[in-house]
Order: C-alpha cells, then sequence, then structure tokens
C-alpha cells in the first residue's frame, strides 16, 4: 500500500459527459501529478501540482483540468469525453525537498467512454 | 525533449534464468532514473532508482546501474521467479533546482513472464 488513494476505482460514461477523478496524496506529500495509461499511448504525464499551485504540464488535452485543494487532495476533471479517453488513470505523489524525487503511485482509476 | 526507450517484450524465460532488460534514455542534464514495475490489476510500484552517474540502484535481487556514457539503465537479476511475472517501467525526471521533481517520463513498457 503506497499510502496513495483514489476514487472511484472504476468509472464507466457515454460520449460527451463530464467526469470527475479524486486523489488523495500520501501523508506529507505536497505534490500531486496525474498520468494516463492507454493501450496506444502507454504511460504519459499529464499535470503536476504542488501545494495548490500548478508546477508542471505533461501532454494534458484542452479538455482536461486538474486542481489541487487546501487539504492537499487533488481532481482530474475530465469534459466532452471521446473514446479515446478510456484508459487508465494514476495519481501520484511526493514530498519536497533535496533527494525527494521518488514518486508514489496510487491503484488507479479505469474509466470507460462507450 | 526526453525520452525512454525499452524492450517491450513480452519476454519470456524459464524460473531461475538470468534478465536482463535494456533501458537506454535521452535527456539534457542529470536526469534521476527509476525502475518501476506494474503487476496485473495493481498500480506501478518502485521497484530500484538511481540518482546519478555509476549509481547502483538495487531492491529484491534486481539491480540496475546508471551509465552516463552509454545513457543506460539497465534491469538484471540473477535468477528470476514465477512470482516476477509482471510489466517493468523504465522511467526518468529531473530534479527541480529548489527541490521535488518534474513528471516522470515512462518507456513502454516490458511485459515478463517467468515459466515454471
Amino acid at each position: 500500500d503506497s499510502g496513495v488513494t483514489q476514487t472511484p476505482k472504476h468509472l464507466i460514461t457515454a460520449t460527451g459527459q463530464r467526469v470527475t477523478l479524486r486523489c488523495s496524496p500520501r501523508s506529507g506529500d505536497l505534490s500531486v501529478y496525474w498520468y494516463q495509461q492507454s493501450l496506444d499511448q502507454g504511460l504519459q504525464f499529464l499535470i503536476q501540482y504542488y501545494n495548490g499551485e500548478e508546477r508542471a504540464k505533461g501532454n494534458i488535452l484542452e479538455r482536461f483540468s486538474a486542481q489541487q485543494f487546501p487539504d492537499l487532495h487533488s481532481e482530474l476533471n475530465l469534459s466532452s469525453l471521446e473514446l479515446g479517453d478510456s484508459a487508465l488513470y494514476f495519481c501520484a505523489s511526493s514530498g519536497v525537498g533535496y533527494g525527494t524525487d521518488t514518486q508514489y503511485f496510487g491503484p488507479g482509476t479505469r474509466l470507460t467512454v462507450l | 525533449g526526453n525520452s525512454v526507450t525499452q524492450m517491450e517484450g513480452p519476454v519470456t524465460l524459464s524460473e531461475e534464468a538470468f534478465l536482463t532488460i535494456n533501458c537506454t534514455y535521452t535527456a539534457t542534464g542529470y536526469p534521476s532514473l527509476f525502475w518501476y514495475v506494474q503487476y496485473p490489476g495493481e498500480g506501478l510500484q518502485l521497484l530500484l532508482k538511481a540518482t546519478k552517474a555509476d549509481d547502483k540502484g538495487s531492491n529484491k535481487g534486481f539491480e540496475a546501474t546508471y551509465r552516463k556514457e552509454t545513457t543506460s539503465f539497465h534491469l538484471e537479476k540473477g535468477s528470476v521467479q514465477v512470482s516476477d511475472s509482471a510489466v517493468y517501467f523504465c522511467a526518468l525526471s529531473k530534479m527541480y533546482s529548489g527541490g521535488g521533481a518534474d513528471g516522470l517520463t515512462f518507456g513502454k513498457g516490458t511485459h515478463l513472464i517467468i515459466q515454471p
């Protein structure tokens, strides 16, 4: 158990809809990262938040957005969903400071868009 | 930009065989290098890491050495077990000057199958 929690575990929805995925980082970790894992694209970094502020962006679509709240949990919002958005979405967290480069991953949310 | 290349497999070995999974990277500066493992239906678990040239990461019998001159971080294990069957991902990230690291860049993953 990494200490990172994600809800829900599974999500099934229809094209055009909007969903929200939730992540709680390990206790004390200030950084949250979101990743997408799909068969054709592999594992891709989407976005990073640090202590409530966006810190880095990867291959995140404009239809996707995220935020980190004062209690440090994070949400990833996916809108105008397409079939190709079906994937596993992982959240990871890490500490800050010298040497804290290790990211700990949650169990993931499997999104199916029908 | 950064990139990681690894053999995709599947790699099928018999129990107690020697394992090597090749990983090479492209990045500016001095990234940290990682191997993560994903068991069926689970998230990613850190297997080992190395943060500077010539560092050797090791865990559970697995080893990998950070080779700056060949930009490689090959994963090895002397004697594999059926329980090692999983998907293995090589990855890199860059440290921020103020601490912490940016998002991981992953290879495509290597599916390892160990037969009894």
